[in-house]
């Protein structure tokens, strides 16, 4: 049982490329979110999901899209990364004591 | 506006000294209540959570917290600091079961243990 992954650990990107951040749960957790950390803002919400094939706004969603065609997976899409972007993203996902279960967390850089 | 508030940015405590930390909530309703852990480099992990009952709840590791709806209030204590327990401490909220895509974090309380 690993739990909650994330792919990758850590990257480094350019203005305006893109790239996927990959989170995996083998917990069969319905609710699966993703979360920008950034120094003294706390965790900040971008998107959720309630299940397979919904996704839902959170509170900073701008700039990102996401999509959880299995409901083991949800991914995390930058179109055209800017260096706002530049923070650390956390995916959890919910359990059946309504308690959020993290991931490790990927570093994202953007020049 | 519903916010959640954590006062004290970085606290500084003696190893085996007592540690509260202080999470504020302001919120039309009694949230669910949550207290995460962060070590260096890590995800977060759960210390404990308060949904309803006994307003003293006992968690991981040695820490407790009390909810106090006349403050809107759910501080985060333990009577002996461990040099293991310097880390990052969030408070969060979730405002009803069905809205649980609406977590809340606060900012974070640093803990630093010295000797």
């Amino acid at each position: 049982n690993a739990g909650v992954t994330q792919t990758p650990k850590f990257r480094v990107l350019k203005t305006g490329q893109s790239m996927t951040l990959l989170c995996a749960q083998d917990m069969n957790h319905e609710y699966m979110y993703w979360y920008r950390q950034d120094p003294g803002m706390g965790l900040r919400l971008i998107h959720y999901s309630v299940g397979e094939g919904t996704t839902a706004k959170g509170e900073v969603p701008d700039g990102y899209n996401v999509s959880r065609l299995k409901k083991q997976n949800f991914l995390l899409g930058l179109e055209s990364a800017a260096p706002s972007q530049t923070s650390v993203y956390f995916c959890a996902s919910l359990t059946s004591l309504e308690t959020q279960y993290f991931g490790p967390g990927t570093r994202l850089l953007v020049l | 506006a519903q916010s959640v508030t954590q006062p004290d940015i970085h606290i500084t405590v003696s190893e085996g000294a007592s540690l509260e930390l202080r999470c504020n909530y302001s919120y039309g309703a009694t949230p669910y209540l949550f207290w995460y852990v962060q070590s260096p480099g890590q995800g977060l992990q759960l210390l404990l959570k308060y949904f309803s009952g006994d307003t003293l709840v006992q968690g991981i590791k040695g820490f407790e917290a009390e909810f106090k709806r006349s403050q809107s209030s759910f501080n985060l204590r333990k009577p002996s600091v461990h040099w293991s327990d310097a880390a990052e401490y969030f408070c969060a909220v979730a405002v009803s079961t069905d809205s649980w895509g609406k977590f809340q974090f606060g900012a974070g309380t640093q803990v630093v243990v010295t000797p």
